[in-house]
């Protein structure tokens, strides 16, 4: 039982390429989450889906485009980088609302 | 949807001692979750209390929530170097909402 997977653990990318982030968790969850956190920040949530096939906007979506084919896996597409998507990415699943939510060990991502 | 606001940002004490940290919120609620970020790492869930709760504990954890202070405290007794890291509540959003938001967090330095 893994828990929340996240492929891969650092990037490095130059302007304008662009990338995908795998976030895969084994529990069965409903619910998953993309966020991001820069250096002193909190969490900032960027998408998330309560379903297969279902997808929401977070707080700070642009830039970001996401996909929920299967429901063990949240995809996190970058199509065009910039240095301010420079940043530590986190992924995240749940039952649902107002339960436990478990988290991946990180992106590092660096956008040059 | 609402976020909870923790305070203080930062708090510094030595080993030994207890660390106290709030968290405040706006409209009515039916649980409350803590976290903690160790640095660098995914947030790890702590505790949930719920509405009809006043106390909770989870070994040297002890978790408060006040409905009509609209506040929730989080105290770790008997502190330790390990206990370094950020924490954070969360207010879920209820409903079919999925956003899972987080606060800024509280920051606490236990100093051997």
């Amino acid at each position: 039982n893994a828990g929340v997977t996240q492929t891969p653990k650092f990037r490095v990318l130059k302007t304008g390429q662009s990338m995908t982030l795998l976030c895969a968790q084994d529990m069965n969850h409903e619910y998953m989450y993309w966020y991001r956190q820069d250096p002193g920040m909190g969490l900032r949530l960027i998408h998330y889906s309560v379903g297969e096939g279902t997808t929401a906007k977070g707080e700070v979506p642009d830039g970001y485009n996401v996909s929920r084919l299967k429901k063990q896996n949240f995809l996190l597409g970058l199509e065009s980088a910039a240095p301010s998507q420079t940043s530590v990415y986190f992924c995240a699943s749940s039952y649902g609302s107002g339960t436990e939510a478990f988290f991946g060990q990180g992106t590092r991502l660096t956008v040059v | 949807s609402q976020q909870g606001e923790e305070d203080p940002q930062a708090l510094s004490i030595q080993e030994g001692e207890n660390a106290t940290m709030n968290c405040s919120y706006k409209t009515s609620i039916n649980n409350l979750q803590w976290y903690r970020q160790n640095s660098g790492r995914g947030l790890v869930h702590l505790i949930l209390i719920r509405s009809n709760e006043r106390e909770k504990h989870s070994g040297r954890l002890r978790v408060t929530l006040d409905t009509s202070k609209k506040s929730s405290s989080l105290l770790i007794t008997a502190s330790r170097a390990a206990d370094t890291a950020s924490y954070f509540c969360e207010i879920p959003q209820g409903g079919s909402q999925g956003n899972l938001i987080f606060g800024k967090g509280t920051k606490l330095s236990v100093k051997p």
